[in-house]
């Protein structure tokens, strides 16, 4: 059974840095799983953020930023906004069963 | 202007059948894969199914695959999911979202539509 972990929750000060990762029971997170990354306030649907790694949609803020890190996949939030307080899923790509998998997502507290 | 509105939710008893439709506009549909997500109460998302632009391909998660089918009428620019041997763990939100063009996600989201399995 494939796993994707996130942290549960993290909580960061306005104006910081924070990074969330990604990881799957399968190994090392790589390109090869175009890793997606969905914002998701409550009540509200999700919002799509970062695609095949590192690429934002048109209306992603540029504070919002995608990458690789030590096996995992990682979004980092950089000048955080009390608004940034959300949800965040990450979404893998398993192109051998051709499927998907989410993360059981992290929790942002701005605080 | 880019849109997904779901529909076709609703109570349902345990063991019944339902079908979701998904109306779009804004895109040119048959030229992207086609999702559905859901949400249970209170918790993550999980991915359900995709269908390629054409109909032809599709997949599924295994906790539906056999119960759940997916498809579209890409005259009518419209994603179903037809949902049978319903069980209470399907209860959920239900979202569709249009599928990125030249990679392996999702763009655009509608704000879905609630189904509840219940007796």
């Amino acid at each position: 059974q494939t796993v994707v972990t996130q942290e549960p929750s993290l909580t960061v000060s306005p104006g910081g840095t924070v990074t969330l990762t990604c990881a799957s029971n399968t190994g090392a997170v790589t390109s090869d799983y175009y890793p997606n990354w969905f914002q998701q306030k409550p009540g509200q649907a999700p919002r799509a953020l970062i695609y095949s790694t590192n690429n934002k949609h048109s209306w992603t803020p540029a504070r919002f930023s995608g990458s690789l890190l030590g096996g995992k996949a990682a979004l980092t939030l950089s000048g955080v906004q009390p608004e940034d307080e959300a949800d965040y899923y990450c979404m893998l790509f398993y192109g051998g069963v051709l499927r998907w998998e989410f993360g059981g997502g992290t929790k942002l507290t701005v605080l | 202007e880019v849109q997904l509105v779901e529909s076709g939710g609703g109570l349902v008893q345990p063991g019944g059948p339902l079908r979701l439709s998904c109306a779009t506009s804004g895109f040119t549909f048959n030229s992207y894969w086609m999702h559905w997500v859901r949400q249970g109460p209170g918790k993550g998302l999980v991915w359900v199914s995709r269908v390629s632009g054409d109909g032809r391909s599709t997949s599924y998660a295994e906790s539906v695959k056999g119960r759940f089918t997916i498809s579209r009428d890409n005259a009518k620019n419209t994603l179903y999911l037809q949902m049978n041997s319903l069980r209470d763990e399907d209860t959920a939100v239900y979202y569709c979202a249009r599928g990125v063009r030249g990679s392996y996600g999702t763009d655009y989201w509608g704000q879905g539509t609630l189904v509840t399995v219940s007796s």
